[in-house]
């Protein structure tokens, strides 16, 4: 059974460009989230989602993110006119359900902007 | 606002056993899990309590006290496999699955 799939596993940016990083839930998974990591911190929630249904996205900054999570395909997180503060481990997770017991995370997507 | 005080770091010598404690302020509670992370890579679910008292899982356990709004995470037999980042993690809805990290515990395991 594979495990949560991201793509890709390093990202490089200038300035202004848009990232697009993919996950792609465990198989008979539903729900996804987004979390965001800087270096020496703590992963911060920014997004919950169930097929085509955003379900939290109280940790997404209010501008230049996005997500969605299609009925086919995976989840994408979508960060447009990048800045060098965006520079983060991006990882996604999926559950079963909506319930907080245990997320498999796959292995993230380092962005760096530069 | 939410937040989860863990120690920034802690060390042990392989064999020894070691508690890495968490305390919690949350506004709304259903649990807390503990993840392990290597080097920054993916995290990995260790175990969780959803009612008070200890979860046992092989060298692992975990315990929580809601009243104290606290938990630890308890590692026997340390092995040097066993350096890495340890995070506590509270949820705070039935019904969101969002989870607040605290900052990270590295534990240095030292022959």
């Amino acid at each position: 059974n594979a495990g949560v799939m991201q793509n890709p596993r390093h990202l490089v940016r200038r300035r202004g460009q848009e990232a697009r990083l993919r996950c792609s839930p465990m198989k008979g998974h539903s729900h996804v989230y987004w979390y965001r990591q800087l270096p020496e911190e703590g992963l911060k929630f920014m997004v919950y989602l169930q097929k085509e249904n955003i379900i939290d996205e109280s940790g997404m900054p209010k501008e230049r993110f996005s997500a969605e999570f299609p009925k086919e395909g995976p989840s994408i997180l979508r960060i447009q006119q990048v800045v060098r503060g965006d520079s983060a481990a991006y990882f996604c997770a999926s559950s079963s359900s909506s319930s907080t017991d245990t997320q498999y995370f796959g292995p993230g997507t380092r962005l760096t902007v530069l | 606002g939410q937040s989860l005080e863990q120690p920034s770091e802690v060390t042990a010598v392989e064999g020894a056993i070691v508690q890495i404690n968490c305390t919690y302020q949350t506004s709304g509670f259903y649990g807390l899990s503990w993840y392990q992370q290597h080097d920054g890579g993916a995290p990995t679910f260790l175990s969780y309590n959803a009612l008070d008292g200890l979860e046992e899982t092989g060298r692992f356990s975990s315990f929580l006290s809601r009243s104290d709004s606290y938990g630890y995470l308890l590692l026997q037999e340390l092995q040097m496999k066993d350096s890495a980042s340890y995070f506590c993690a509270a949820g705070g809805s039935s019904n969101t699955g969002k989870l607040i990290f605290g900052q990270g515990t590295t534990l240095q395991v030292k022959p």
